[in-house]
């Protein structure tokens, strides 16, 4: 079946620093894929996404893009802020069958001033 | 402001307990979906449903039912609470779309501790 795979964490940066949480995929066929987060005591909100090979969504400084030969959808931000404290979710939306996401199992990023 | 909202976020419960978790959205969605969130598991879907008194099984829906009598309405049921169902509960719903971009809004969470 669909699958995602993330890079365990925490990830733990200091103000300024680069980012990159990686996300890797399987599925049958193109699904569309996206990146939510969960801030400290709150649901999950949609940052991103992309859905076809190549796209790049982006939002917030944040950026990822649907690579398809390597069925990944690594994300990237320049420069991380005490404010992205938060857990990253990579998931996948089937295009075959009703259309239920797939999440990856969340990555949690600690940005120090 | 849209939203989903979850009328519990924190319970307490105790074994054999029956847990009703409501979940409510503004949105006027067709697909409402209950997920339980644990450490190192990340979400797994419980129960979906695509339209008033349809559902359909997730990846895990033992020890769970839903009930949907409303579009606006997505109830999650747990018919005799177990300590394995101390979880993070989140409800969530969508627009009924083929294209494939399809994107869910999340209520805040219900944090089920069971006793």
């Amino acid at each position: 079946g669909d699958s995602v795979t993330q890079m365990e964490g925490p990830v733990t940066l200091s103000e300024e620093a680069f980012l990159t949480i990686n996300c890797t995929y399987t599925a049958t066929g193109y699904p569309s894929l996206f990146w939510y987060v969960q801030y400290p005591g709150e649901g999950l909100q949609l940052l991103l996404k992309a859905t076809k090979a190549d796209d790049k969504g982006s939002n917030k400084g944040f950026e990822a893009t649907y690579r398809k030969e390597t069925t990944s959808f690594h994300l990237e931000k320049g420069s991380v802020q005490v404010s992205d404290s938060a857990v990253y979710f990579c998931a996948l939306l089937s295009n075959t069958g009703f259309q239920k996401l797939v999440f990856g199992t969340g990555t949690r990023l600690l940005v120090s001033p | 402001d849209v939203k989903v909202t979850q009328s519990s976020r924190y319970l307490v419960k105790r074994t054999g307990e029956k847990v009703f978790l409501e979940c409510v959205q503004d949105m006027d969605h067709e697909n409402m979906f209950w997920y339980r969130q644990d450490p190192g598991l990340g979400l797994r879907l419980i129960y979906f449903s695509y339209d008033v008194k349809m559902k359909e099984k997730g990846d895990i829906p033992e020890g769970y039912s839903v009930s949907r009598e409303k579009k606006e309405r997505f109830s999650l049921i747990l018919e005799s609470a177990s300590t394995n169902q101390t979880s993070m509960y989140l409800c969530a719903s969508s627009l009924l779309q083929s294209s494939g971009a399809n994107v869910l809004t999340f209520g805040a969470g219900s944090r089920l501790t069971v006793l």
